[in-house]
């Protein structure tokens, strides 16, 4: 009965390669997000989306685009890894109106 | 540019004692404040949100906003080793919940048996 999950939780892949990462969440939320956690611990918003529609986009690279088949699902395609993109992302959900936000467990990417 | 403040310790406090983190933040159209506790290779865990200006207390934590200081606090009281973690400040701008959270560096706090 997870919250918010995620898939893959490890991603190990060669650079110039493209991957997925899916988010899931069965709370009923309307707004999803995606975070992302550098090495120096660092969470800084990359993308949300409120009922399919995407809300904001910060300076995210356009190799990075986030799809929503529907409310309660929010992947996020890379294409053309390059080494910078290791990280660990975070999927999170929310309300709408409500504020507080409630994050999956994370999947650590690796481009080598 | 929205930034947000912490210093990053570590912050160390005997067992017992109280551990007081602070933040600032530089927009004042910020409207809502999250505190979050996360475990190394863990995800951000909510254990506080406050909106409006003075204390809010549960449990164990209080957490004290002062919008026109721009400064949020985190108070947890009879510090427990289990607390040891690293604490997120956090804020939202604007009042609805569509957008992102603008985080801080976070602080890491250690409980000393």
């Amino acid at each position: 009965d997870t919250a918010v999950s995620q898939t893959p939780k490890y991603l190990v892949t060669q650079m110039g390669n493209d991957k997925s990462i899916k988010c899931e969440q069965n709370l009923g939320h309307d707004t999803m997000y995606w975070y992302k956690q550098d090495s120096k611990k660092f969470l800084k918003i990359m993308f949300s989306y409120n009922n399919k529609e995407l809300i904001i986009n910060e300076t995210v690279p356009n190799r990075f685009s986030p799809k929503s088949p529907d409310k309660a699902h929010l992947n996020l395609h890379i294409n053309s890894l390059e080494l910078g993109d290791s990280a660990v992302y975070f999927c999170a959900s929310s309300q709408p109106s409500g504020r507080e936000q409630f994050f999956g467990p994370g999947t650590r990417l690796t481009v080598l | 540019q929205k930034e947000v403040e912490q210093n990053s310790g570590p912050l160390s406090v005997p067992e017992g004692a109280i551990a007081s983190l602070n933040c600032t933040y530089s927009d004042r159209g910020s409207q809502s404040f999250f505190w979050y506790r996360q475990y190394s290779g863990k995800s951000p865990e909510l254990i506080m949100f406050i909106y409006s200006n003075g204390d809010k207390e549960d449990g164990r934590f209080t957490a004290q906003l002062n919008k026109a200081s721009q400064y949020v606090s985190l108070l947890i009281r009879d510090s427990q080793p289990s607390d040891s973690a690293t604490y997120l400040c956090a804020v939202n701008i604007g009042g609805g919940g569509a957008d992102g959270l603008t985080f801080g560096k976070g602080t890491h706090l250690i409980i000393q048996p």
